[in-house]
């Protein structure tokens, strides 16, 4: 069984810009998180989508926005890049609506500069 | 604010040896306490999960204890191998949060010969 994926794995793009990242999760997996990992403040959660809903948000600004499709792809968006958004973001797949297990994709290295 | 701390920040130990790694959570109402690995560029792997009924789990060489009373959690791992260098992550889940997830900033851990 395929792991989650994402792409692309590494990008580089300079301030002001727009970014698009994608996360395709484990086959028959319909909820998808994604977090932003920095050296200063660890693995944050962004927002979870469950069947193409968001379901939960953290605390960033609305320049971090997301989707999921109906084939439970998501990508995420960070609009007007910041310095500061430079960092892995990974994605995570979870099996049913209340699963405790959540599996981790490789990640998106994005370095703004 | 709900947080998640770990200690020690970093570890350094000889292969064979054991050790243990101490987490302390103020997050509540507390749902599930998690313990993962993530080995340097890539996702983190999980090691267990505990429910606030669970007072202890084991994975192999892995074993995580957990007092719901004091609010702290270990993971201790027995007979050291030097794959078990990378980071150790605390993870404390919200009871209705989904998988909306609190980390704590881990714990680098190395293994020397």
């Amino acid at each position: 069984k395929a792991g989650v994926t994402q792409t692309p794995r590494y990008l580089i793009k300079t301030r002001g810009q727009q970014v698009t990242l994608s996360c395709s999760p484990i086959s028959g997996h319909r909820s998808v998180s994604w977090y932003q990992q920095t050296p200063g403040q660890g693995l944050q959660f962004l927002f979870e989508y469950f069947s193409e809903t968001q379901r939960n948000k953290g605390n960033f600004p609305g320049r971090f926005s997301g989707r999921q499709f109906s084939n439970s792809r998501s990508e995420m968006n960070v609009s007007t890049l910041e310095l500061g958004d430079s960092a892995l973001y990974l994605c995570a797949s979870t099996t049913r609506d209340r699963s405790y297990e959540q599996y981790f994709g490789p990640g998106t290295r994005l370095t703004v500069t | 604010k709900n947080q998640v701390e770990q200690s020690p920040q970093s570890l350094i130990i000889l292969e064979g040896k054991n050790c243990t790694l101490q987490c302390n959570y103020t997050v509540s109402p507390f749902s599930n306490l998690r313990w993962y690995k993530q080995d340097t560029g890539r996702g983190p792997v999980s090691l267990t999960i505990m429910t606030f009924s669970e007072n202890t789990k084991s994975n192999g060489r892995y074993t995580a204890t957990l007092d719901a009373d004091t609010k702290q959690s270990s993971l201790h791992i027995t007979a050291s191998q030097l794959s078990d260098s990378a980071s150790y992550i605390c993870v404390v889940s919200l009871t209705g949060g989904g998988n909306k997830l609190t980390f704590g900033t881990g714990t680098q851990l190395k293994v020397e010969l």
